[in-house]
């Protein structure tokens, strides 16, 4: 089995400050993770994933996240963040070889406060 | 490119109710699938549907049960409602043959359950 763990229920930070939304993952087999984003009152938005090769990958918006599986993480960063920005994300996991169910975090709120 | 539509967007039932919510998936895709996402919490795997088979299914009991059309659309059916059903209900469609996890989310169906 598969889980998800997102270590910061709530994120507050300034207007063009960078930011770090931190995701950990347990699994018995190998995974693709994933981070998505969800909006008010919308659906989720894939923002990047990582399938294989290299550990840091980018995604839209100008996020990019790190693939460290020693420390079975994939965390989040953005350097300059933009009002815009505030949104619910969620680091997600995909076991490999099974079908497309994604076991999602509970999700970190990123307040972008000018 | 048409996006996923779901069906409706916020609906209020009581206790014992059915409802039916309904999902048409991105033009050329054959693989629907429903995620439950509670308030605060990140989307649970409901089931999903590929060809109008059921291919794999959550921690959910009976009474959440699914169908698939030929158009590949997709319905949502949950009997006797408990206050605990509750939720955003997510409708996301996929091509299974695609990239891996790429899930393209609806804006989702508000349930609540009086």
């Amino acid at each position: 089995a598969q889980s998800v763990t997102q270590l910061d229920s709530q994120v507050p930070v300034f207007e063009e400050a960078p930011v770090e939304l931190r995701c950990n993952y347990s699994s018995s087999v190998s995974v693709y993770l994933f981070w998505y984003v969800q909006y008010p009152n919308q659906g989720l938005q894939l923002l990047l994933k990582y399938l294989s090769g290299s550990t840091l990958v980018k995604g839209i918006n100008g996020f990019e996240a790190e693939f460290n599986k020693s420390q079975t993480s994939f965390h989040l960063r953005k350097p300059s963040v933009h009002i815009s920005d505030t949104a619910e994300y969620f680091c997600a996991a995909l076991p490999q070889g099974g079908s497309e169910k994604l076991v999602f975090g509970k999700g970190t709120k990123l307040t972008v406060n000018p | 490119e048409t996006g996923v539509t779901q069906s409706p967007t916020h609906l209020i039932k009581t206790r014992g109710q059915q409802v039916t919510l309904r999902c048409s998936s991105q033009s050329g895709h054959n693989t629907v699938s429903w995620y439950q996402q509670a308030l605060g919490q990140g989307p649970q795997f409901i089931f999903q549907y590929y060809r109008e088979e059921e291919n794999g299914r959550g921690n959910f009991p009976p009474r959440f049960s699914g169908l698939q059309f030929p158009n590949y659309s997709s319905e949502l059916n949950v009997n006797a409602l408990e206050l605990d059903d509750s939720a955003l209900y997510l409708c996301a469609s996929s091509r299974l043959a695609g990239v891996a996890g790429e899930l393209f989310f609806g804006e989702g169906s508000r349930l609540t359950v009086l």
